[in-house]
């Protein structure tokens, strides 16, 4: 079965460089969800999107932004990098009309600031 | 606000059973969630539940709710060596549309096997 699919699968930036990260949900899913997880966290919820329409706001700082398109995939844009920013960034998609149904996570990128 | 808990390890023998356990404090949550991370690896979804239903039971998993005390906990049979993982907690609210939004996770419960 299609999974979620994020690229790239590992990124070294250099602090105040700018990264953008990919996301791909599965087919038919209508929601992509941004987290990230810094070492040894639990995830943090980022951003969310639901039909290309910014959906739900969590801890995102004001250097990242994100959107969706129209063929539902997703980039997360980060800009003004800093050492804190090193962590695991994980997508997941589901489909909003069913609920928690498939809420699923991609296989994460991690982004190395150095 | 909303607040997941988990203690932060679990030991047991193989072939046991491993119980996970976790706490919410958001009496709105709606779907609960199980995830297994494996080191340097992603969130697998193990299973779900709605806030509607107390057991939920997929082959070696078992899930058991208790709304009134906003505890849920994990079961996993005949624990085996790969099952070696964090295991995370999160909840989510119903969305107004009728869909999930953003989780919120609790810390993760390390399991760890014994041979």
């Amino acid at each position: 079965a299609a999974g979620v699919i994020q690229s790239p699968r590992h990124l070294i930036k250099e602090k105040r460089e700018t990264a953008t990260l990919k996301c791909y949900p599965i087919p038919r899913h209508d929601t992509v969800y941004w987290y990230q997880q810094g070492p040894g966290q639990d995830p943090q919820f980022l951003i969310s999107f639901y039909e290309k329409m910014q959906s739900d706001k969590g801890s995102i700082p004001d250097r990242f932004s994100a959107q969706q398109f129209s063929d539902y995939h997703s980039e997360l844009n980060m800009s003004s990098l800093e050492l804190g920013d090193s962590a695991l960034y994980f997508c997941a998609s589901s489909k909003r009309t069913g609920g928690g149904y498939g809420y699923t996570f991609g296989s994460g990128t991690r982004l190395t600031v150095v | 606000g909303e607040d997941v808990e988990q203690s932060l390890f679990l030991s047991v023998r193989e072939g046991d059973s491993s119980v996970i356990n976790c706490t919410y404090t958001d009496s709105s949550s709606t779907y609960l969630y199980w995830y297994k991370q494996e080191p340097g690896a992603g969130l697998q979804l193990l299973t779900y539940i709605f806030s509607n239903m107390d057991m939920k039971q997929d082959q070696r998993l078992t899930v058991l709710l208790n709304k009134k005390d906003k505890h849920l906990s994990l079961r996993i049979a005949d624990t085996q060596t790969g099952d070696s993982a964090i295991y995370f907690c999160a909840e989510s609210m119903k969305y107004s549309g009728g869909g999930a939004d953003g989780l919120t996770f609790g810390k993760g419960t390390h399991l760890i096997i014994q041979p």
